[in-house]
């Protein structure tokens, strides 16, 4: 069973608020991605991070940032949050040589 | 570059009908290749995966056979239970890339 965890689930904000959204895994992964999913469920990779102090840009040009200043914990920062936003966001991981990956149950978000 | 091709959905079924999910893939070199399922407001998880040509996966009644020759991996069920209903994602891994290309997702909806 995996451990990797996800706040908060739903949220709905305002356009313009910074908002962060809090990913963390007990496993001791040292890979961690965000994905964000749209409505027709296909995934985009937006950030991933392959150790601490470590990050890069995925497929899907975002707006946000991340931070890996612990291995546990990968959070997800929007500065200026816009309706174009609203989503899901997954956040996985996987450990070493291992190509599975383990998934949060997402947070889903909604600007208004 | 790598790419996966799933069937379209929704795939509608009723009770302990036979399932096929087509999945069929572009990449260079040997990928490894994936099942993961997401079930109504959760995050994905490994269904099952094969790492080499001929090899099958297989778990919780789901089987999938690595194809090199046609290229595909293809899921399937004998007997579909109202619990099944989820979205299915093919992915694979190719050339040491601890990021997957994933499908677009094929949702499967059971009925009694």
């Amino acid at each position: 069973e995996a451990d990797i965890y996800q706040t908060p689930r739903y949220l709905v904000i305002g356009t313009g608020k910074k908002i962060t959204l809090e990913c963390s895994q007990t496993m001791g992964h040292d890979k961690m991605y965000w994905y964000q999913q749209d409505p027709g469920m296909e995934l985009h990779l937006i950030h991933y991070s392959y150790g601490v102090n470590s990050t890069e840009k995925g497929d899907l040009s975002s707006e946000s940032t991340v931070s890996r200043i612990r291995t546990e914990h990968f959070p997800l920062t929007l500065e200026s949050a816009r309706p174009s936003h609203t989503s899901q966001y997954l956040c996985a991981s996987s450990w070493g040589g291992q190509e599975t990956q383990y998934f949060g149950p997402g947070t889903r978000l909604l600007v208004l | 570059g790598d790419s996966v091709t799933q069937m379209e959905g929704p795939v509608t079924l009723s009770e302990e009908a036979f399932l096929t999910i087509n999945c069929t893939y572009t990449a260079t070199g040997y990928p490894s290749l994936f099942w993961y399922v997401q079930y109504p407001g959760e995050g994905l998880q490994l269904l099952l995966k094969a790492t080499k040509a001929d090899d099958k996966g297989s778990n919780k009644g789901f089987e999938a056979t690595y194809r090199k020759e046609t290229t595909s991996f293809h899921l399937e069920k004998g007997s579909v239970q109202v619990s099944d209903s989820a979205v299915y994602f093919c992915a694979l891994s190719a050339g040491g890339s601890y990021i997957p290309t994933f499908g677009r997702g094929t949702s499967l909806i059971v009925h009694p």
